[in-house]
């Protein structure tokens, strides 16, 4: 099946850096998003892309659609200590309903 | 405004037995999809459910079986359980002009 490779694993950061982490794909995806997920809960979502190109923001988070669509980044500005959990890329192929899930960036922030 | 909601929240079965697990979508959503996250793994997808019907399905044995029902929400069977069906099972919520919405995830357990 098809494989999203994300990258970072996991990172341990300062508070107040900044972070980047990123998704790719040997398949031309049509949409992606990008999730937060914390123990014990299921992913929220925090920014979805449609078209290449495309960049958007949510508060500190920024998102951008590769040009070659199959990419895509997610950066957090200024890292705070609830920014803590694991995020997780998610591409879905054209004329497909479904989504394929990367295997997730644990991220650490140290006050 | 209700998001998705799932029971229950942990279940313990034993090898071969039955299981059923419950979701109802976020209100305005029609579309309902099963993931199954094993630990340390981004979730992988079962299947969707649109208009009463299964739209689509991944690379899930038989066991795994759903249903939804006219007020759109949904349940996932699955049969002769395997320790290896241990997971948290996901559902997501969706509708044309929104993207997938997660509930909490039932904890499922098989000893």
């Amino acid at each position: 099946g098809q494989q999203l490779n994300q990258s970072p694993q996991s990172m341990f950061i300062q508070e107040g850096e900044d972070v980047s982490m990123n998704c790719t794909s040997s398949s031309i995806f049509n949409t992606w998003l990008w999730y937060k997920q914390d123990p014990g809960e299921g992913p929220v979502l925090l920014i979805a892309l449609y078209k290449a190109g495309e960049l958007t923001s949510n508060g500190r988070l920024t998102a951008q659609f590769g040009i070659t669509r199959k990419d895509s980044f997610l950066n957090i500005s200024a890292s705070i200590p609830s920014d803590v959990g694991i995020y997780f890329c998610a591409g879905q192929l054209a004329n497909f309903n479904k989504f394929y899930f990367g295997s997730g960036t644990k991220l650490n922030v140290k006050p | 405004d209700a998001g998705v909601t799932q029971s229950p929240t942990h279940l313990i079965k034993t090898r071969g037995q039955q299981v059923t697990l419950r979701c109802s979508p976020k209100s305005g959503h029609d579309t309902v999809s099963w993931y199954q996250q094993a630990l340390g793994q981004g979730p992988q997808f079962i299947f969707q459910y649109y208009e009463e019907e299964e739209r689509q399905r991944g690379n899930f044995p038989d066991r795994f079986s759903g249903h939804q029902f006219p007020n759109y929400s949904s349940e996932l069977n699955v049969n002769a359980l395997l320790l290896g069906d241990s997971a948290l099972y996901l559902c997501a919520s969706s509708n044309t002009n929104s993207p997938l919405h997660f509930g909490n995830g039932t904890r499922l357990t098989v000893t």
